[in-house]
C-alpha cells in the first residue's frame, strides 16, 4: 500500500532564503508525482507534475526533482517571498488503470519578511 | 477559460440528513475527481467519473456516493450524515484523468452538527 511522507509539517524561514520541502513515497512504482499549494481555507493549485521517466521539472523559481530508487522528491523554491506562504502537498499516482492519487500531510510554509 | 467550480461553498447539517454537492469541471475536461480534507486525515481521494462512469473508488462507506453527467458536471451524495463527515470537499477535473494535471475547485465546506 503507498503511503506518503512529507517532513517537516512546518517550516519557517526568512525572506529570500532558498528552502527545500521533501516528500518520500514507499513505493516505488509511480506513474507521475505532482507538487500542490494550497492557501487556508482553499483549493489546491498545481505547481508541478513529474512523469516517472523524469527526473525534474522547473517552473519559475521552483524546482522538483524525482529519485524513484529512493523513493523521495523535494521542491526547491529559490529567493523566498511572503506570497509563498502556504501549504504544499505531493500526492503520487500509480501505473493501474484504477490507480488513484496518494497525498501527503503537507508541509506548511512560513515566510517571514 | 472559466476554472472549477463547486457550489455551495459552505453548508450546515444535522446528523441524519443527507446533502448533495456539485462541481462544474472546466470546459472540455472529462474527468472529475472528488476529495475529502480533514485536518486529522488529511487529503483523501474519494472517487473519480469519467464520461458518466465512476472509474476509481476510495476506502469511504457507501453513504457517499456520486455521478456525473453527460455535460461533464458532478454531484456527490452523503446519506446519513455523521459529525466525522464536517470536512472541506474538494473537486478536481482534469482532460483525461487522476494522471493528468488536476485543476481544484474552492471546495466545499461541510459542517455536521
Amino acid at each position: 500500500k503507498q503511503e506518503v511522507t512529507q517532513i517537516p509539517a512546518a517550516l519557517s524561514v526568512p525572506e529570500g532564503e532558498n528552502l527545500v520541502l521533501n516528500c518520500s513515497f514507499t513505493d516505488s512504482a509511480i506513474y507521475n508525482l505532482q507538487w500542490f499549494r494550497q492557501d487556508p481555507g482553499k483549493g489546491l493549485t498545481s505547481l508541478l507534475l513529474i512523469q516517472s521517466s523524469q527526473r525534474e521539472q522547473t517552473s519559475g523559481r521552483l524546482n522538483a526533482s524525482l529519485d524513484k530508487s529512493s523513493g523521495r522528491s523535494t521542491l526547491y523554491i529559490a529567493a523566498s517571498q511572503p506570497g509563498d506562504s502556504a501549504t504544499y502537498l505531493c500526492a503520487v499516482t500509480g501505473y493501474s488503470s484504477a490507480s488513484k492519487i496518494i497525498f501527503g500531510s503537507g508541509t506548511r510554509l512560513s515566510i517571514r519578511p | 477559460k472559466a476554472g472549477v467550480t463547486q457550489t455551495p461553498r459552505y453548508l450546515i447539517k444535522t446528523r441524519g440528513q443527507q446533502v448533495t454537492l456539485s462541481c462544474s469541471p472546466i470546459s472540455g475536461h472529462r474527468s472529475v475527481s472528488w476529495y475529502q480534507q480533514t485536518p486529522g486525515q488529511g487529503l483523501q481521494f474519494l472517487f473519480e467519473y469519467f464520461s458518466e462512469t465512476q472509474r476509481n473508488k476510495g476506502n469511504f462507506p457507501g453513504r457517499f456516493s456520486g455521478r456525473q453527467f453527460s455535460n461533464s458536471r458532478s454531484e456527490m451524495n452523503v446519506s446519513t450524515l455523521e459529525l466525522g463527515d464536517s470536512a472541506l470537499y474538494l473537486c478536481a477535473s482534469s482532460p483525461t484523468g487522476v494522471k493528468d494535471t488536476q485543476y481544484f475547485g474552492p471546495g466545499t465546506r461541510l459542517t455536521v452538527l
